[in-house]
């Protein structure tokens, strides 16, 4: 059973305009949730982050939106970049003595078209 | 450099052939992980280490093993590969500081045939 749910497979943005990728979890133990991107041949890094004590989260271009009412999440990327083409993971984790055990979705591909 | 480092990147064994993947990272870091990537059900978390000797079963821990003697190092280990094995593997460490995440490994593509 997913406990963090990525049901948009791929995503394609024209460049300049706003991306908006989506996320929605299930356990309610879940208190801080993140945000990766993937690049073919390399591995995840880390994008933003956001506490469930808040309910955005802003980095430049890059927006995180917590709704814990929906157990949903949003990543706003805008403008949106060539260079934003990846795949985004959602992640999350539950607070138990620590942060370690993180859940990831299984990811959106994003295009970005020029 | 921070970073984390996987070796080796690329591996083709055989059912029931012992290996370790070695995972080293130079950031101080207490936490390290192990995740597996397959298509349709992006990452999943293996084994965990909060530190030095202290490790615990993600999601998915059958068939593996890993040991913490160092803080620098989690090595994962199969003890007898099966092909549903086959998968890509990353590294992961961070420190306790949660805001900023894991820094993953490049990764290790393994086949098992």
């Amino acid at each position: 059973d997913q406990q963090v749910k990525q049901n948009s497979p791929s995503l394609s943005v024209q460049e300049g305009r706003i991306s908006i990728l989506n996320c929605d979890y299930t356990n309610s133990m879940f208190d801080y949730f993140l945000w990766y991107k993937k690049y073919p041949a390399e591995g995840p890094t880390f994008l933003i982050s956001i506490s469930s004590i808040k309910d955005k989260n802003e980095d430049g271009r890059f927006t995180v939106f917590l709704n814990k009412s929906a157990k949903h999440l949003s990543l706003h990327i805008v403008p949106s970049q060539p260079g934003d083409s990846a795949v985004y993971f959602c992640a999350a984790s539950p607070y138990s003595g620590g942060y370690q055990k993180v859940t990831f979705g299984i990811g959106t591909k994003l295009q970005v078209i020029p | 450099e921070a970073q984390v480092t996987q070796n080796p990147r690329y591996l083709i064994t055989v059912t029931g052939k012992k290996l370790t993947v070695t995972c080293s990272q130079n950031m101080n870091h207490e936490y390290m992980s192990w995740y597996r990537q397959d298509p349709g059900l992006g990452l999943r978390q293996i084994y965990y280490s909060m530190n030095v000797e202290v490790t615990d079963k993600g999601d998915v821990p059958e068939g593996y093993k890993v040991s913490r003697k160092e803080k620098r190092n989690f090595p994962l280990i199969l003890e007898s590969p099966s092909p549903n094995q086959t998968s890509l593997y990353f590294c992961a460490s961070s420190a306790r500081d949660r805001n900023y995440g894991y820094t993953f490994g490049s990764g290790t593509r393994l086949t098992v045939v």
